[in-house]
């Protein structure tokens, strides 16, 4: 069946640097697109979202990037801050979900930042 | 207040109890959700209400029953539950039940004793 997953489940990165999380999708008729951010205790938080007519979107300190060759998504943060740190998820959107905002969520990449 | 919001947002139940968790959207969405979120796993889709009408059930336990009285609030009725049941339940909201970004409430974290 389809799934969304990500390439890594955890990201360490430097306070200051960028981070690059990415996320795979199998479906090639999904045409939505959304990356959430998770802290500990609190539901995902709604980051950016992309559809499938474009390549990239950017957002504040924030871009994504889509690319339907190869079936990718990914999720670039300049300048990590503390306040990044959290569990990352891609969803996708399919058309085989009928007339329901069906997402498929992956399982989530946590981020930590060094400081 | 703003957005989507869950009472309680901790629960601790027996497996003879029944308890029910409640989700109050202040967003004018007309989709509401609920989600299972455990550990190491994805966030699984439960329930989908469009317009207070049930459109989807993904194969859900009986023992999870929800409600959506109106196009603000959603319900999980919840009894007899089982030990594996322990998650973290997930209310959303989204403009439409077709398309669009979900925004989610901060959850229930619900333990099966």
């Amino acid at each position: 069946g389809e799934s969304v997953g990500l390439h890594l489940p955890t990201l360490s990165v430097q306070e200051g640097d960028n981070s690059i999380i990415n996320c795979a999708y199998s479906n090639s008729a999904s045409d939505y697109f959304i990356w959430y951010k998770q802290e500990s205790g609190k539901g995902p938080q709604f980051i950016i979202d992309i559809r499938s007519n474009m390549d990239k979107r950017q957002g504040q300190r924030v871009t994504v990037l889509l690319n339907k060759t190869v079936k990718h998504l990914s999720l670039q943060i300049a300048a990590t801050q503390p306040g990044d740190s959290a569990v990352y998820f891609c969803a996708e959107n399919y058309e085989g979900s009928g007339n329901t905002g069906k997402l498929i969520f992956g399982q989530g990449t946590t981020l930590q930042v060094k400081p | 207040e703003t957005g989507v919001t869950q009472t309680p947002r901790h629960l601790v139940m027996g497996m003879t109890n029944k308890k029910s968790l409640k989700c109050e959207q202040h967003l004018g969405h007309n989709a509401m959700y609920w989600y299972k979120q455990s550990a190491k796993k994805p966030l699984e889709l439960m329930f989908v209400y469009s317009l207070e009408e049930r459109v989807e059930n993904n194969s859900v336990p009986s023992r999870f029953s929800p409600e959506c009285p109106n196009s603000s609030h959603l319900f999980l009725h919840l009894h007899t539950l089982q030990p594996e049941d322990s998650a973290l339940y997930l209310c959303a909201s989204s403009p439409s039940a077709t398309r669009g970004e979900q925004y989610f409430g901060p959850g229930t974290r619900l333990t099966v004793t």
